[in-house]
């Protein structure tokens, strides 16, 4: 059964303040790993589609990097804002299915 | 471009009773996905349609779920008869094509409470 991990569950930070969440898939039959970010009352968006091992994204004050080797990927958030208060999923596909493993979230609250 | 509708966005039913969502997809997207998300988990697929046919419904209890893709577009999914576990949201989400590489665009999601 294949699992995707993320951590932590759920975190406090004060505006201003830099952080990062994790996500752990399973190394063998990597073929893409997503990011969304899923707003309360809204609909998930697209942050970034990540397949290359050594990848690094970036968007405004929000970038990614993924390790494919060690089933990792790392998002990090730069000074942030109240506006970024959602529920950070990642989403690991693999080759051959191309089906598409949620992990279970990682809830960020923005004290302003 | 219009995004993922869904409806109803809430729906509080109780147990044993039935309860149809309906989605309608990104134009010109072949590819249409529900999800169930419960509460402290992540969404887990349900059914996935290329165009009008099932490419995936592995996990979707067939004993009292049911989905269909009317003319490879719109969709429904319906619980028949709905159980107290069944409290979920549930996301359509659609995409261009099938390739594990595309970004699926979601919709808001219909919030079920089954009491």
């Amino acid at each position: 059964i294949l699992n995707v991990e993320q951590s932590p569950q759920s975190l406090h930070v004060q505006e201003g303040d830099s952080t990062n969440f994790t996500c752990s898939f399973p190394s063998s039959n990597f073929y893409a790993l997503h990011w969304y970010r899923w707003e309360t009352a809204k609909s998930p968006e697209a942050l970034f589609v990540m397949t290359l091992n050594g990848d690094e994204k970036k968007k405004g004050r929000i970038s990614a990097t993924l390790n494919t080797k060690e089933g990792y990927s790392y998002l990090y958030i730069k000074g942030s804002q109240p506006e970024d208060s959602a529920t950070y999923l990642c989403a690991f596909s693999t080759s051959g299915t191309y089906k598409y493993i949620f992990g279970t979230g990682t809830r960020l609250k923005v004290l302003a | 471009e219009a995004g993922v509708a869904q409806s109803p966005r809430y729906k509080i039913i109780e147990k044993r009773q039935s309860v149809a969502f309906w989605c309608n997809p990104i134009s010109g997207h072949a590819t249409l996905y529900w999800y169930q998300q419960i509460l402290g988990q992540g969404p887990k697929l349900l059914i996935q349609f290329q165009n009008n046919g099932v490419v995936d419904d592995s996990q979707l209890p067939k004993d009292r779920f049911s989905a269909e893709r009317l003319k490879g577009v719109d969709s429904t999914l319906k619980i028949q008869p709905a159980k107290l576990e069944d409290s979920a949201v549930y996301l359509c989400a659609s995409s261009p094509g099938v390739t594990g590489k595309e970004t699926q665009y979601f919709g808001p999601g219909t919030r079920l409470l089954v009491l």
